[in-house]
C-alpha cells in the first residue's frame, strides 16, 4: 500500500534548468494537490486538479506548470528554475465522490522532494 | 479569504506536562479545520479534524482540540506530553465547498524536554 509516492527525493539545479517532480497515488483519489514548505511560511498551494485532464492554480503557480494526464499520476513542472524555488514540495492527494465538493476531506502527503537551485 | 494563525514558532515542555498548541482562524463562516503533524523528513498527517460535528474533537496519540466560534480558534491540546510528541504541527483551514484547498499556517514546532 504505498499511497502517494514523490520522486525524486532530492535534486540539485543550476538557474535556469528545467525539471519535472512526478507525484504518483494509488488510491484511486480524484483531487490532487502540489504545495511547498519554507520556512517560517508553512505549506502554500502551487497548482492542484480535481480530475483527470484539469489542473488549476493555487496561491503560488508562477514560475510552474503541471499536468494530470492520468488519474494516477501529477507531474509538477519547472521550466526555468530560480533560487527562489528552492523549497521542499509535498504533493497530496484526496478523495472526493464524483460530484460532491466537500472541504472536509483528508489529504493524504506524500514524503515530499528536496529541490535546491544554486 | 480564509487564514489561519498560529502563535508560537515553537514550543518547549517537558516530557509528561501538558501541549497547548495555539490556532485561529479568520473565516466569515465557520470553515472546516484540521490539524496535521510533521515528523522529521516525513509529509504531514492527519492528527484531527472539525467538520461541525463535535466543537470538542479527539484525534490521534491522545490530541485533542476545542472549536470556539466565540474565540475563533482552535487549539490543540494533550494532557501529558510524550517524547515522540516532537514535530512541527501544522493547523490548517478549508472553507466549505472548496475542493479540499487547504490554506496552512506557519507551523509550531514542539520540543519535549525529557
Amino acid at each position: 500500500n504505498a499511497g502517494v509516492t514523490q520522486t525524486p527525493k532530492f535534486r540539485v539545479l543550476k538557474t535556469g534548468q528545467s525539471m519535472t517532480l512526478l507525484c504518483a497515488q494509488d488510491m484511486n483519489h480524484e483531487y490532487m494537490y502540489w504545495y511547498r514548505q519554507d520556512p517560517g511560511m508553512g505549506l502554500r498551494l502551487i497548482h492542484y486538479s480535481v480530475g483527470e485532464g484539469t489542473t488549476a492554480k493555487g496561491e503560488v503557480p508562477d514560475g510552474y506548470n503541471v499536468s494530470r494526464l492520468k488519474k494516477q499520476n501529477f507531474l509538477l513542472g519547472l521550466e526555468s528554475a530560480a533560487p527562489s524555488q528552492t523549497s521542499v514540495y509535498f504533493c497530496a492527494s484526496s478523495y472526493s465522490p464524483r460530484g460532491r465538493i466537500s472541504g472536509a476531506n483528508v489529504l493524504t502527503f506524500g514524503a515530499g522532494s528536496r529541490l535546491t537551485v544554486l | 479569504a480564509q487564514s489561519v494563525t498560529q502563535l508560537g514558532s515553537h514550543v518547549s515542555v517537558s516530557e509528561g506536562a501538558l501541549v497547548l498548541l495555539r490556532c485561529n482562524y479568520s473565516s466569515s463562516v465557520p470553515p472546516y479545520l484540521f490539524w496535521y503533524v510533521q515528523y522529521p523528513n516525513q509529509g504531514l498527517q492527519l492528527l484531527l479534524k472539525y467538520t461541525s460535528a463535535a466543537t470538542l474533537v479527539k484525534g490521534i496519540n491522545g490530541f485533542e482540540a476545542e472549536f470556539k466560534k466565540s474565540e475563533t480558534s482552535f487549539h490543540l491540546t494533550k494532557p501529558s506530553a510524550h517524547m515522540s510528541d516532537a514535530a512541527e504541527y501544522f493547523c490548517a483551514v478549508s472553507p466549505k465547498s472548496s475542493g479540499d484547498k487547504l490554506t496552512f499556517g506557519t507551523g509550531t514546532r514542539l520540543a519535549v524536554r525529557p
